[in-house]
């Protein structure tokens, strides 16, 4: 079982929404990422937070805003949305340490469709 | 930069044989592989790693896979499959320093176990 929460499982928003995606962590990691998944391909990295500093950013478009409102917490503030941003998003959670292949843990994911 | 190959976008067995799942990367230096899974409408799930020692590295339910620097292979590999094996699954590599704690994943494979 996966000890990184997401909610909600299911988000049905219309283009001139906002809406909020929540994730929470309690292994004591200082690395939590947002990805976005399309259906049978791979996840694609959004951003990257590590202690609780945004560290890294994929040229996401605004209309998706991070939060980190800490340690064990990531959110990700949803606005104006288009249809083919409905996809699977997962949030996962590592320890920072670099060259201690650390392992990336994800969520179950939450499913969004944009009307 | 690093990348993943997954050559095969479907794999076919019948359950109670041997399953490979074959996986190629390329990265600078030394790698951090892994392979996670994904049943249908799931978050991705980490099965093993490979960090450094021994190349054949074992993972959850049954599963091993075998490090080969000089193939830059990582092969996903199990005895005997079952059933419940059919899912998606990613290869993904890091480097061993320089690449933060960014994934590069495979396209994915679809494996399906059939009786």
């Amino acid at each position: 079982d996966t000890e990184v929460t997401q909610t909600p499982k299911h988000l049905v928003m219309g283009m001139t929404n906002k809406k909020s995606l929540k994730c929470e962590q309690h292994m004591g990691h200082r690395a939590m990422y947002w990805y976005k998944q399309k259906a049978k391909k791979p996840p694609e990295l959004m951003f990257v937070y590590s202690y609780e500093k945004l560290s890294i950013n994929e040229s996401v478009p605004s209309r998706f805003s991070p939060e980190c409102p800490n340690s064990s917490l990531l959110n990700l503030h949803l606005h104006a949305l288009q249809p083919e941003d409905s996809a699977l998003y997962l949030c996962a959670s590592s320890q920072v340490k670099e060259r201690s292949g650390n392992t990336i843990y994800f969520g179950e994911g939450s499913w969004l469709t944009v009307v | 930069a690093q990348s993943v190959a997954q050559p095969e976008d479907q794999v076919n067995v019948a359950e109670g044989n041997p399953l490979t799942v074959k996986c190629t990367y390329s990265v600078s230096g030394n790698p951090y592989l892994f392979w996670y899974v994904q049943y249908p409408n799931r978050g991705l799930q980490f099965l093993l790693k490979y960090i450094t020692g021994d190349n054949l590295v074992k993972g959850s339910y049954g599963f091993e896979a075998e490090f080969n620097k000089s193939q830059t292979s990582f092969h996903l590999k199990k005895p005997s499959a079952l059933v419940s094996d059919s899912a998606l699954y990613f290869c993904a590599v890091r480097p061993f320093t320089g690449g933060g704690n960014k994934l590069t994943f495979g396209t994915g494979t679809q494996l399906k176990v059939e009786l």
